[in-house]
């Protein structure tokens, strides 16, 4: 089967650095996810890794450890409006596309 | 504004009725997702189409059926509810051969089942 493992909740302060972690044991990895949902809302993207490495997109960036199995998104410079839920999810493949997600971790940031 | 819509947004349905959650994209991507997003256990894949005319199973089929006669709908059956099945659902798209190929997501289904 497949197992995505992310903490269930997190709390940070306003301007500070959080950092949640994904650990995956899938089979057919074709990249991994992160998104964003806020309460009552759609989740929307944030970052796309397939190889080794990390990506730097703003305060956002994601690395990715595929040996290990490993995914981080790294949040700098908090804002109240990153309160919301962080959602890891890899793509599958074997013939086929799928995503499947973690259970997602919800941050607060407080003041 | 192109992107997915999903109707009805929020439905209250007695056990046992047929329910048919619509889905349609205009972004004209090949691939289409159906997932219940239940609090504690995150998003599960229900049924999944990658291109029309083929749909597939993911994680959680069972009471529910698909069809994806043509690229822009990809409607999800519910042919008997049961109170199990309330959830908020979100339809999903994405372009496979696009550069990373995420999914974009409607803004969901709130279904009660009772």
């Amino acid at each position: 089967g497949q197992n995505i493992d992310q903490p269930t909740e997190m709390t940070a302060t306003e301007g500070a650095i959080v950092q949640i972690n994904c650990t995956y044991q899938t089979s057919g990895f074709n990249g991994l996810f992160w998104y964003q949902q806020h309460a009552g809302e759609a989740p929307t993207f944030l970052s796309y890794n397939v190889l080794d490495g990390l990506e730097e997109k703003g305060r956002f960036s994601s690395f990715l450890s595929r040996s290990k199995g490993y995914s981080y998104l790294l949040l700098k410079e908090l804002q109240m409006k990153d309160s919301a839920s962080y959602l890891c999810a890899v793509r599958l493949t074997s013939g086929t596309y799928k995503y499947i997600f973690g259970t997602g971790t919800r941050l607060k940031v407080l003041a | 504004i192109a992107g997915i819509t999903q109707a009805p947004t929020s439905q209250i349905l007695a056990a046992g009725r047929r329910m048919t959650l619509r889905c349609t994209q205009d972004m004209r991507h090949n691939a289409m997702y159906w997932y219940r997003q239940d609090l504690g256990l995150g998003l599960r894949l229900i049924h999944y189409s990658n291109t029309a005319g083929t749909t597939g199973k993911g994680e959680v089929p069972d009471g529910y059926s698909v069809s994806r006669a043509n690229t822009d709908d990809f409607p999800l059956t519910l042919a008997s509810a049961v109170p199990s099945q309330t959830s908020v659902y979100f339809c999903a798209s994405s372009d496979q051969g696009g550069h990373t190929g995420e999914l974009f997501f409607g803004e969901g289904s709130r279904l009660t089942v009772l």
